[in-house]
């Protein structure tokens, strides 16, 4: 069965500081990989999302992630991040089998202004 | 535009108590989810239902049935509620199961004393 582990729980960072939120997932198959966002007091919504084809996907609010095959990893990243980028975010993953999506424990990112 | 649309958004039982959570999607989405999120644990699926006619158990079932009442409906319920379910709960739906986008509610918050 495929898991998925974000490494950080909390990440702090400087408002136009640039971050890394990081994602490893493991599984034997094929994978889509998922990353999501929850503004406080909200329900999840999709920042962006590999399926196939290129290995950087771009998101909204200027987000960006790179699907590593051999390092089985999907970092988040943003190159200067706002005060509005303060939520917490969840990697996940889905192996295709038919089976709901796995996601991981969540990274808190807090800017700071 | 509704979405996926919870109710009730707060509620507050005592132990042994029972009440059920209702969760409505206008999309027209084959899957719904019922997760429950709670604080460095992450979303925890407790059951979906791939389509109309399904439920299958997810990670943590204990305490909990649900129904999938039609294509647009899936209802969480609690038959004796203990304060080990005091969580915030999720729905979501996404048109097919693990390869779609999730869209999700906007939370259900539980205390059971």
């Amino acid at each position: 069965a495929q898991s998925v582990t974000q490494l950080d729980s909390q990440v702090p960072v400087f408002e136009e500081a640039p971050v890394e939120l990081r994602c490893n997932y493991s599984s034997s198959v094929s994978v889509y990989l998922f990353w999501y966002v929850q503004y406080p007091n909200q329900g999840l919504q999709l920042l962006l999302k590999y399926l196939s084809g290129s290995t950087l996907v771009k998101g909204i609010n200027g987000f960006e992630a790179e699907f590593n095959k051999s390092q089985t990893s999907f970092h988040l990243r943003k190159p200067s991040v706002h005060i509005s980028d303060t939520a917490e975010y969840f990697c996940a993953v889905s192996d295709l089998r038919n089976t709901p999506l796995v996601f991981g424990k969540g990274t808190r990112l807090s800017v700071i202004a | 535009n509704a979405g996926v649309t919870q109710t009730p958004k707060f509620q507050v039982l005592k132990t042994g108590q029972s009440m059920t959570l209702q969760c409505a999607q206008d999309m027209n989405h084959n899957s719904m989810y019922w997760y429950r999120q709670d604080p460095g644990m992450g979303l925890r699926l407790i059951y979906y239902s791939a389509s109309e006619g399904t439920t299958d158990k997810g990670e943590v079932p204990n305490g909990y049935n649900v129904s999938r009442l039609n294509k647009r409906e899936f209802s969480l319920r609690l038959e004796s509620a203990a304060p080990s379910q005091t969580s915030v709960y999720f729905c979501a739906s996404s048109e097919q199961l693990a390869t779609g986008e999730l869209f999700f509610g906007e939370g259900s918050r539980l205390t059971v004393l």
